[in-house]
């Protein structure tokens, strides 16, 4: 979804259940995808990367979601810890020389003990 | 220890002055990158440098100013020109394929 001023969407979960957090890309010319976690404070952290060639990629705890015919990006976490607390930003880069990525405006996940 | 820092983490600037945030990094990415974020927002790109003695605008470069003259370093000059400068800035790094950025801590400045 996307924020208005100061209010991120946020998305709450109890300790222990999968967290899925969606993004919604603009460029269908985007070949690359990454999703980064930001915890209050502090700079971005990546956490997985997704090329357009693929549809699923999977980490550790962690799987990201690629639907290029509706320009969806998804990011599933599985038994969501109270560390899983932060806001996530996915980011798509176009495949052109420009090398920058355009970053979503964020969701905010809280987790419940 | 390799990475990127930011200094200072914490900047305060009357009206008027000039500041300069310094990123450092030891990653020996060639391109770097600074961004804006402000409550409640994503990050918005200020300048970028695909390499050295070169560097771009962003989308909202106005009031900022950088240089590039080592690989591994990429000041920032937020102007007295900046008619909002308060908020977090970060620093970022990639190798010059454009894919993944790493950021450092930021710095947070506030105009008093």
């Amino acid at each position: 979804g996307e924020s208005v001023g100061l209010h991120l969407p946020t998305l709450s979960v109890q300790e222990g259940d999968n967290s899925i957090i969606n993004c919604a890309y603009s460029n269908s010319a985007s070949d690359y995808f990454i999703w980064y976690k930001q915890e209050s404070g502090k700079g971005p952290q990546f956490i997985i990367d997704i090329r357009s060639n693929m549809d699923k990629r999977q980490g550790q705890r962690v799987t990201v979601l690629l639907n290029k015919t509706v320009k969806h990006l998804s990011l599933q976490i599985a038994a969501t810890q109270p560390g899983d607390s932060a806001v996530y930003f996915c980011a798509e880069n176009i495949a052109d020389s420009s090398y920058k990525l355009i970053f979503g405006s964020g969701t905010r996940l809280l987790v419940r003990p | 220890d390799g990475g990127i820092t930011q200094s200072p983490k914490y900047l305060f600037r009357k009206e008027g002055q000039n500041v300069t945030l310094s990123c450092e990094q030891n990653l020996n990415h060639d391109a770097m990158y600074w961004y804006r974020q402000d409550p409640g927002q994503g990050l918005r790109l200020i300048y970028y440098s695909q390499i050295v003695n070169d560097f771009q605008k962003g989308d909202i470069a106005e009031g900022y100013s950088v240089s590039r003259e080592k690989k591994e370093s990429f000041p920032l000059t937020v102007t007295s020109a900046q008619k909002n400068p308060t908020a977090f800035y970060l620093c970022a790094s990639s190798l010059p394929n454009g894919d993944t950025q790493y950021f450092g801590p930021g710095t947070r400045l506030t105009v008093l």
